[in-house]
């Protein structure tokens, strides 16, 4: 079945520092791709997304690259701010399943 | 329009007591899902809505779970003869959808349910 892996947490970097979060998936078809972001107390929002191969999300700095040969979307950001403090959670909704399966979340600290 | 709407944000509730809560989607999105969170874990799928037809139940929806969306707007989510097990986080969401997109979704800030 298909199924989301994520890097586990917590992640702890410095202001400025460069972030990776690995997510790995295993689908059949062609997945969309997803980040989400939960600061917290808050709901979960959409950070960006990719629908095909080789798509590049990006938003508020953060990137992701849907690699299919690899079956990877990592998440990716040059320098990190206090304010991204907040659990990132990988997903993805497979083009004949409505449902978006989810990884079990990264949670990132960053320092000042 | 003000996005994904809950209510109540907080709910404590007794052990065997119902409770009910309320999502409000996004107006022109035909669809309404609904998850349950809980602490340190991805949100796990409970049921969707396309319109007013319920089309899809998790096997995690007990019989003591009940979902409408009757006029395939709002949606209520009632949690019958409560138990400790069931406190978590409730989330709602919407999107529209159609056969060429598949997107994610916004979701509403979620109704936290403590079960005492």
């Amino acid at each position: 079945g298909n199924s989301v892996t994520q890097m586990e947490g917590p992640v702890t970097l410095s202001e400025e520092a460069f972030l990776t979060i690995n997510c790995t998936y295993t689908a059949t078809g062609y997945p969309s791709l997803f980040w989400y972001v939960q600061y917290p107390g808050e709901g979960l929002q959409l950070l960006l997304k990719a629908t095909k191969a080789d798509d590049k999300g990006s938003n508020k700095g953060f990137e992701a690259t849907y690699r299919k040969e690899t079956t990877s979307f990592h998440l990716e950001k040059g320098s990190v701010q206090v304010s991204d403090s907040a659990v990132y959670f990988c997903a993805l909704s497979s083009d004949s399943n409505y449902q978006l399966i989810w990884g079990a979340g990264t949670k990132l600290i960053i320092k000042p | 329009d003000t996005g994904v709407s809950q209510d109540p944000r907080h709910k404590i509730t007794k052990r065997g007591q119902n409770v009910t809560f309320r999502c409000d989607p996004i107006s022109e999105h035909n669809r309404l899902y609904w998850y349950r969170q809980t602490l340190g874990q991805g949100p796990e799928f409970l049921t969707y809505f396309q319109n007013e037809a319920q089309l899809e139940k998790s096997r995690l929806l007990s019989d003591r779970f009940s979902a409408e969306r009757p006029k395939g707007s709002f949606s209520t989510l009632e949690i019958q003869r409560t138990e400790q097990g069931d406190s978590a986080m409730y989330l709602c969401a919407s999107n529209e959808w159609d056969v060429s997109s598949n997107y994610g979704y916004t979701f509403g800030s979620g109704t936290r349910l403590t079960v005492v």
